[in-house]
């Protein structure tokens, strides 16, 4: 699987955005980038997905670049509960058992 | 809807003692099965994941060893616990990839394991 360069950590505004940057350099065209975030002391959790194109849910906004080598996930209003460590993870369309590969994170602090 | 289970929420165990951690899902069939480790202050470890009843791969060589007596129960164990076992520990369940395109883990309140 591709590896994921994504800064250690990361401050943002309560009611700002928060744009949170991951380098996918070595993604291949098979390759989903997922984002996730782990509020601590509980599992983490699904935010969204993408392969090409950009995706907006209820929660965020994944912006990924023409050439797939970097993406942005966009917290659109930061929330003191946004306070969390986000994951990207890059992994093939059917990966063997669905495996995901978690690396450092960016630990988010949202502060009023 | 589908619920993920993990008992015992906290547990203390001795050097050398064994371990045994189980995990449940409900609301689906078949799902792919993993558990991950997470020491204190780091990321997730993925240790074993498994695809089916009795089907278990292991990511990591450890002291540890994963079993799926049923198609919804993973157990997580160990003969002999070691200092460096000391963590949180998390259950996860997914689709398997035939019924959805993408991967989306869903994971359960998970075990704090402090050894002694």
């Amino acid at each position: 699987d591709a590896k994921t360069t994504q800064p250690t950590s990361m401050d943002c505004a309560e009611g700002r955005a928060a744009n949170l940057p991951c380098n996918h350099s070595t993604i291949s065209g098979n390759e989903y980038v997922y984002w996730y975030r782990q509020i601590h002391s509980q599992g983490p959790q699904y935010i969204i997905h993408g392969l090409k194109n950009n995706e907006t849910n209820e929660m965020a906004s994944l912006i990924i670049t023409e050439d797939r080598k970097s993406s942005t996930l966009i917290l659109p209003h930061a929330t003191l509960r946004d306070t969390a460590v986000y994951y990207c993870i890059v992994s093939p369309i059917k990966a063997a058992g669905n495996k995901l590969t978690f690396g450092g994170g960016t630990r988010v602090l949202v502060k009023p | 809807s589908q619920t993920i289970h993990q008992w015992p929420a906290t547990l203390v165990q001795p050097v050398g003692s064994p371990l045994s951690l189980e995990c449940t899902v409900e609301g689906t069939s078949n799902p792919n099965l993993y558990w991950y480790r997470q020491a204190a202050g780091r990321g997730l470890q993925l240790l074993f994941y498994s695809v089916g009843i009795g089907q278990i791969s292991s990511e990591v060589p450890q002291n540890l060893s994963a079993s799926r007596p049923q198609d919804r129960q993973f157990i997580l164990s160990s003969k002999k616990l070691l200092l460096s076992d000391s963590g949180f520990y998390l259950c996860a369940w997914s689709v398997p990839f035939q019924g959805l395109p993408y991967n989306e883990q869903f994971f359960g309140p998970g075990t704090r394991l402090t050894v002694l």
